[in-house]
């Protein structure tokens, strides 16, 4: 069964913490994806990476950062929390070619406080 | 710029009853994908179907099938016999075939016993 794994479903941070979501993924797909889910908003890309030390922005990526060191693992930096960063942020990945189905994590409930 | 647009924010159907969910999206290119991903409420998002732009017969799968306008730009996905399983957020979304996948903002379905 092939899986996204995020490191935490739910996550209290206080302001100005440096966070980390982590992500996993075992079907040695190229392509990562961090996306943030907000009510009314659908999903918005933060950033993503189509192979390993490599990454773009999206749509959103102000307050945030990513690492990718293997390709199984892509990272969220968020450098200085705050209260604005209270989302649901969920983790993607496709294979680059195929069928360009998205596999999702199970989503990281973040609140900043 | 390409957009996909949902405009039932929240629907509900009787459990058994057919319901039809609305997804237009804006592109101009010719090929490309549309999906309709489903995130029930313990929050992993998984793919109900996919359609290619060029195949011009509409995807089925089992109770779920959609009607694929590519002159209207329309795609909307028919749940016929809906099960209290079918409770979720569903997700329309778009992809030309590069990194970016575009999403609309959901439909909250709610299948009443």
């Amino acid at each position: 069964d092939v899986k996204v794994t995020q490191s935490s479903r739910y996550l209290v941070k206080r302001t100005g913490e440096k966070v980390f979501l982590e992500c996993v993924q075992d079907m040695d797909h190229e392509n990562m994806f961090w996306y943030r889910q907000d009510p009314g908003l659908g999903l918005r890309l933060i950033y993503f990476s189509y192979d390993v030390k490599m990454k773009e922005k999206g749509d959103i990526p102000e307050g945030y950062s990513v690492s990718r060191e293997k390709k199984e693992r892509f990272s969220l930096i968020l450098e200085s929390a705050s209260t604005n960063q209270t989302s649901m942020y969920l983790c993607a990945s496709t294979a680059f070619q195929g069928k360009y189905e998205a596999f999702f994590g199970q989503g990281t409930r973040l609140t900043v406080v | 710029a390409q957009t996909v647009t949902q405009s039932q924010p929240e629907m509900s159907v009787q459990e058994a009853e057919t319901v039809t969910l609305s997804c237009t999206y804006d592109t101009s290119e010719n090929n490309y994908y549309l999906f309709w991903y489903k995130q029930p409420p313990s929050r992993q998002m998984i793919l109900v179907i996919r359609q290619e732009a060029y195949k011009q017969q509409n995807a089925t799968e089992n109770r779920f099938s959609v009607n694929f306008q590519k002159a209207a730009k329309s795609f909307s996905l028919k749940i016929s016999d809906s099960q209290l399983g079918d409770t979720a957020m569903y997700f329309c979304a778009f992809t030309s075939g590069t990194y970016k996948y575009i999403f609309g903002t959901g439909t909250r379905l709610k299948v009443l016993a």
